[in-house]
């Protein structure tokens, strides 16, 4: 495996279910994010791990709980979604370092629908 | 208010010929801008950069252009190719943040 994968791809939960979206990276990197794309809205930034640090949560309702247990891996935890959370789900990763921004990588996304 | 706008959803050009996609900004702390490019049940893939202490780089087919002073960036394909075909994001960021900011995304459609 290359690159950023995310499982699963597709996903219908229902507004009462749990679920998880999992991503990993094997570029080496030590930092990954999770996105958010709605529908005709610009990718809005969830939460960013550094080192396996939580460094950004972007004002995410707490039925969203990311977990990163190293590097090269990333959850998003989902439990009572409401349907407007239906989007595609998008997890990326950079080398975080002292030179300056680095490029962000992503990974295919998991479209979500909640019902 | 969005910080990074790109105000034509979509662009049809005939291949062969110069597509360019559009990009404002407003927040001038922004120091590093990117364009990526989606194709359909895939994410978006880097294209290329610039810092904002250029104002041109080029790779292959693919130049951005900065204009600071105007708070806008271009990305210019030539020559098009159907291949080229995708959703055009332009991000921007503050050095030091981790914060990309994308703007909405353009349709290229290079006909044939």
């Amino acid at each position: 495996e290359t690159g950023v994968t995310q499982t699963p791809r597709h996903l219908v939960m229902g507004m009462t279910n749990k679920k998880s979206l999992k991503c990993e990276q094997h570029l080496g990197h030590n930092a990954m994010y999770w996105y958010k794309q709605s529908a005709k809205k610009p990718l809005e930034l969830m939460f960013v791990y550094s080192l396996e640090e939580r460094v950004e949560n972007n004002s995410v309702p707490s039925r969203f709980s990311p977990e990163c247990p190293n590097s090269s891996h990333l959850f998003l935890h989902l439990h009572t979604l409401q349907p407007e959370d239906s989007a595609l789900y998008l997890c990326a990763s950079s080398h975080s370092g002292a030179g300056g921004p680095e490029t962000q990588y992503f990974g295919p996304g998991t479209r979500l629908l909640v019902l | 208010d969005q910080q990074v706008k790109q105000n034509s959803p979509s662009l049809s050009v005939q291949e062969g010929r110069i597509s360019i996609l559009n990009c404002d900004y407003t927040n001038s702390m922004f120091d590093y801008f990117l364009w990526y490019k989606k194709y359909p049940a895939e994410g978006p893939t880097f294209l290329i950069s610039i810092s904002s202490i250029k104002d041109k780089n080029e790779d292959g087919r693919f130049t951005v252009f900065l204009n600071k002073s105007a708070k806008h960036l271009s990305l210019h394909i030539v020559p098009s190719q159907p291949g080229d075909s995708a959703v055009y994001f332009c991000a921007a960021t503050d050095s030091g943040t981790y914060k990309y900011i994308f703007g909405t995304g353009t349709r290229l459609k290079v006909l044939a």
